[in-house]
């Protein structure tokens, strides 16, 4: 597909179990975003990857979270020991290199994460 | 005070209606403004840049006070379809290499027939 494509698309864990959530960005976007969201809450910024450059990984909450992304492409964000706060939406986002410019992300619909 | 503050709502308002949303951000270095659309259970999905000048895009018109900190958007002539929640996004860079896009938690619109 053209658009962002993100899986699993809804996530049900048991407190701490380790998770993964994958993100496919549009093909030669060079710019990748994870947020998460809450319910009735604003996106949260978790990490920010662009080209080679070290990520920007200011967002993650503490040290369970982590991501990365593999040959410039697929990324991978990983959950361990997860807690009940971490139930939110994982959205991710990318862009094309002038996307920052532009302020356009295009969004996936997103992988609905719930611990139990 | 949080970087990026909107008035929850909701706003609900009668179709043709004209309403406007108010934004307020707290870093002075922020460099680009910009107004997302989310619809219930969807992801957002951009619908305007703000520029100095202000901008219009139809039915939409965005307005931008750098002095105050203060970005606007108003909506003319309201169709059902905008029902949705509005969030105001900035943008700016905390780092060498790096580019935050910092969102609003959103105003919702319901637009009632």
């Amino acid at each position: 597909g053209a658009g962002v494509s993100q899986s699993p698309s809804n996530k049900v864990t048991e407190k701490g179990k380790d998770v993964e959530l994958r993100c496919d960005p549009i093909s030669g976007h060079t710019a990748l975003y994870w947020y998460r969201q809450s319910l009735g809450q604003g996106l949260e910024f978790l990490i920010y990857f662009q080209g080679n450059s070290a990520p920007d990984k200011s967002g993650l909450p503490s040290d369970r979270f982590s991501a990365e992304r593999t040959g410039g492409s697929v990324s991978t964000l990983t959950i361990q020991r997860t807690q009940q706060e971490d139930s939110a939406v994982y959205l991710c986002a990318s862009s094309s290199t002038g996307g920052w410019v532009t302020g356009e992300l295009f969004f996936g619909e997103g992988s609905r994460l719930t611990v139990l | 005070r949080k970087e990026v503050e909107q008035d929850p709502g909701p706003f609900n308002v009668p179709e043709g209606a004209t309403v406007a949303f108010n934004c307020t951000y707290s870093n002075s270095a922020s460099q680009s403004f910009f107004w997302y659309r989310q619809d219930c259970r969807k992801e957002p999905k951009l619908l305007m840049s703000v520029y100095s000048s202000g901008n219009e895009d139809g039915r939409f018109t965005a307005q931008l006070n750098r002095a105050s900190q203060y970005i606007s958007l108003l909506i003319r002539d309201s169709k059902l379809s905008d029902s949705a929640t509005y969030l105001c996004v900035v943008n700016r860079r905390p780092g060498a290499g790096s580019y935050q896009l910092t969102f609003g938690k959103g105003t919702k619109l319901s637009v009632i027939p």
